[in-house]
């Protein structure tokens, strides 16, 4: 079965500093999606930034980039001049790429951002 | 356009009673998706519908859970006999075919006393 480990439970940078969060996943597939959420207070999850797993290439997107490494099975964000706006639970996820169903969740970190 | 909506924000409601959560999902996406997320957890899949149909319902936890999609687009999830472990947060997403990626509404807390 798949699953999706975030091992830490809480981050915190201060502002305009750059944070990585950590993802490490467990499948035996080779085709899949990997996906970080950002959960505000107000619950809307957010999608984040998303990677396809045949791309070799990290996904970015503006301050966010991620460092997919398939072969370790890493999916780690980095969130580059962090903002006040940033602060938030985040959520990694995962989907097998053939299916159109259910998304796969760690159990989320929450960032701090210290002004 | 307009997101995914979902009603009510919040509800409260005491153990035994039945409720109704409402998911609007974005317009012209054919896959729906609900999940719940307990206090402090990561979410947790409870069903998914590709137009009206539901080929995957194993993530409802109980009997007492069931949903229904019609015309491809409103969902209902109803939650019979209320008890307190059901007290979460549910959220529904919705997705437009290989797209794959899935957009979520603000959620509904569900309080039950």
């Amino acid at each position: 079965a798949q699953t999706v480990t975030q091992s830490q439970p809480e981050m915190s940078v201060q502002e305009a500093e750059t944070v990585t969060l950590s993802c490490t996943y467990d499948t035996s597939e080779s085709d899949y999606y990997l996906f970080w959420y950002k959960q505000p207070p107000s619950r809307q999850m957010i999608l984040v930034i998303r990677q396809e797993a045949y791309k070799q290439q990290n996904a970015t997107e503006n301050r966010f980039s991620v460092n997919f490494q398939k072969a370790a099975k890493s999916f780690s964000l980095k969130i580059s001049d962090s903002q006040l706006g940033d602060a938030a639970m985040y959520f990694c996820a995962y989907r097998v790429l053939d299916s159109n169903y259910q998304l796969i969740w760690g159990a989320g970190t929450k960032l701090i951002i210290k002004p | 356009g307009a997101g995914v909506s979902q009603s009510p924000s919040n509800k409260v409601t005491e153990k035994g009673k039945d409720v109704e959560l409402r998911c609007d999902p974005i317009s012209g996406h054919t896959a729906l998706y609900w999940y719940r997320q307990s206090l402090g957890q990561g979410l947790e899949f409870l069903i998914y519908f590709q137009g009206n149909s539901a080929p995957d319902k194993s993530g409802l936890p109980s009997d007492r859970f069931s949903a229904e999609r019609t015309g491809g687009s409103v969902s209902t999830l109803t939650i019979q006999r209320t008890q307190q472990e059901d007290s979460a947060v549910y959220l529904c997403a919705s997705s437009f075919g290989s797209e794959n990626t899935q957009y979520f509404g603000p959620g509904t807390r569900l309080t039950v006393l």
